[in-house]
């Protein structure tokens, strides 16, 4: 069964701490990873796609990277908007069946 | 942009009502899905579909079906409201190996 796990369950950062956000996971086939980012009574956005290991993506201050078994969103001098909770997904099935982790609850402090 | 819309922000229901949750993309994407969030949960699927009048089983489809009489459409459906089904339900959809794509949230309160 496949197992996406994220830690920690909660951060908490000051304006321009830089940190990173784990998802480690357990797959017969990893097909893609994705990362999300969840405001609170919103539905998920998405941030990112990685398909392979050593693939890396970019966006605003955000970072994503991928090994063969975790995955780290890094957030370089974070901003209070950018407080989130950061979900992290994989695909290994047909038809895209896609486990979630339980996600990361970001918090900026200015 | 994609966009995937959910009827509902909020429902509130009585035990033992039908209810009904609908979700439209417009992007037309062949797959859509339905899942439940709940605190400490995270995401867990109900249903999906993969084309026109095709439907799969989730991980959680007991008290739940489905609907999908036209491809940009997706219907979901409590048969008879239960508390424990007060849940936040997400509707996502996408083309196949792609990424998923979901709506803003239906926030259910069954009482």
């Amino acid at each position: 069964e496949d197992q996406v796990t994220q830690s920690p369950e909660a951060l908490r950062l000051q304006e321009g701490e830089s940190s990173s956000l784990n998802c480690s996971y357990t797959v017969s086939g990893l097909r893609g990873l994705f990362w999300y980012r969840q405001d609170p009574g919103k539905g998920p956005e998405f941030l990112f796609t990685l398909y392979s290991a050593g693939e890396e993506k970019e966006k605003e201050r955000l970072k994503a990277t991928l090994t063969k078994k975790e995955s780290f969103l890094h957030i370089t001098a974070p901003k209070p908007e950018d407080s989130a909770t950061y979900l992290c997904a994989v695909d290994s099935g047909g038809y895209q069946k896609v486990t979630f982790g339980t996600g990361t609850k970001l918090q900026v402090i200015p | 942009d994609v966009k995937v819309t959910q009827s509902s922000r909020y429902l509130v229901k009585r035990t033992g009502e039908k209810v009904f949750l609908e979700c439209v993309q417009d992007m037309d994407h062949e797959n859509m899905f339905w899942y439940r969030q709940d605190p400490g949960l995270g995401l867990r699927l109900i249903y999906f579909s993969y084309d026109v009048k095709m439907k799969e089983k989730g991980d959680i489809p007991e008290g739940y079906s489905v609907s999908r009489e036209k491809k940009e459409r997706f219907s979901l459906i409590l048969e008879s409201a239960s508390t424990n089904q007060t849940s936040m339900y997400l509707c996502a959809s996408s083309d196949p190996q792609e990424t998923q794509y979901f709506g803003p949230g239906t926030r259910l309160l069954v009482l």
